[in-house]
């Protein structure tokens, strides 16, 4: 099972921008498909991004398309995400995700307020 | 990005059995494999179900899933405390070209 810690989440105001981290470790981390998924204060998940296992195909949400970056790094064993042209309604936590949603981190929360 | 759609409640007694459906189309649960996750607030979401059918290691026997046609569900006998939680069902969509979710069921053990 692979183990995952998300970094990079805190405060910034609109049109600003974040870079998220997320570190795996444990077996499968380079075969793996790895995405983002977000959660709204109080809602439900909302999936962001998914890059495939080396990093040749990458995948948005429309809401996200054109804003956001997903990349990764397997010597690392690290999955980013490069958030930018922030609005409030990416207020959210942020979890990395590994496979078909098996393992989950525990979030980074990201604020984007004036 | 079209979501799945689930009920966004269920309750049953102690003991009983739950059942949920989770409703998309041919895009998404008619032809994609579905995965269920469950969430207890202020935790991460576990996998419970993938691929319609399978169940992860680890995750009781009393979770089960099934699909057919454009509708998947979640079945949890023998209902525990611990099985309150809120619960999503996912999807790849092809026409999206992106993983589709349920708004969620909230499971309330009576």
């Amino acid at each position: 099972e692979v183990h995952l810690v998300e970094s990079g989440g805190g405060l910034v105001q609109p049109g600003g921008s974040l870079r998220l981290s997320c570190v795996g470790s444990g077996v499968g981390f380079s075969g793996d498909w790895m995405h983002w998924v977000r959660q709204g204060p109080g809602k439900g998940l909302v999936w962001v991004s998914g890059i495939n296992p080396d990093g040749s195909g990458t995948y948005y949400a429309d809401s996200v398309k054109g804003r956001f970056t997903i990349s990764r790094d397997n010597a690392k064993n690290t999955v980013y995400v490069q958030m930018n042209s922030l609005r409030a309604e990416d207020t959210s936590v942020y979890y990395c995700v590994n496979g078909e949603f098996d393992s989950w981190g525990q979030g980074t929360p990201v604020a984007v307020s004036a | 990005q079209a979501g799945l759609t689930q009920p966004p409640s269920v309750s049953n007694d102690l003991g009983e059995t739950a059942t949920f459906t989770c409703t998309g189309d041919r895009n998404n649960v008619g032809s994609q494999g579905v995965a269920w996750l469950q969430q207890h607030q202020g935790h991460p979401p576990k996998l419970v179900s993938y691929r319609n059918t399978n169940r992860p290691s680890g995750i009781s026997e009393r979770f089960s899933a099934s699909r057919s046609g454009n509708t998947a569900s979640l079945t949890i006998t023998g209902l525990q405390s611990e099985d309150e939680a809120d619960y999503f069902c996912s999807a790849w969509d092809n026409s999206l070209a992106g993983w589709v979710f349920g708004g969620g069921t909230k499971v309330t053990v009576l």
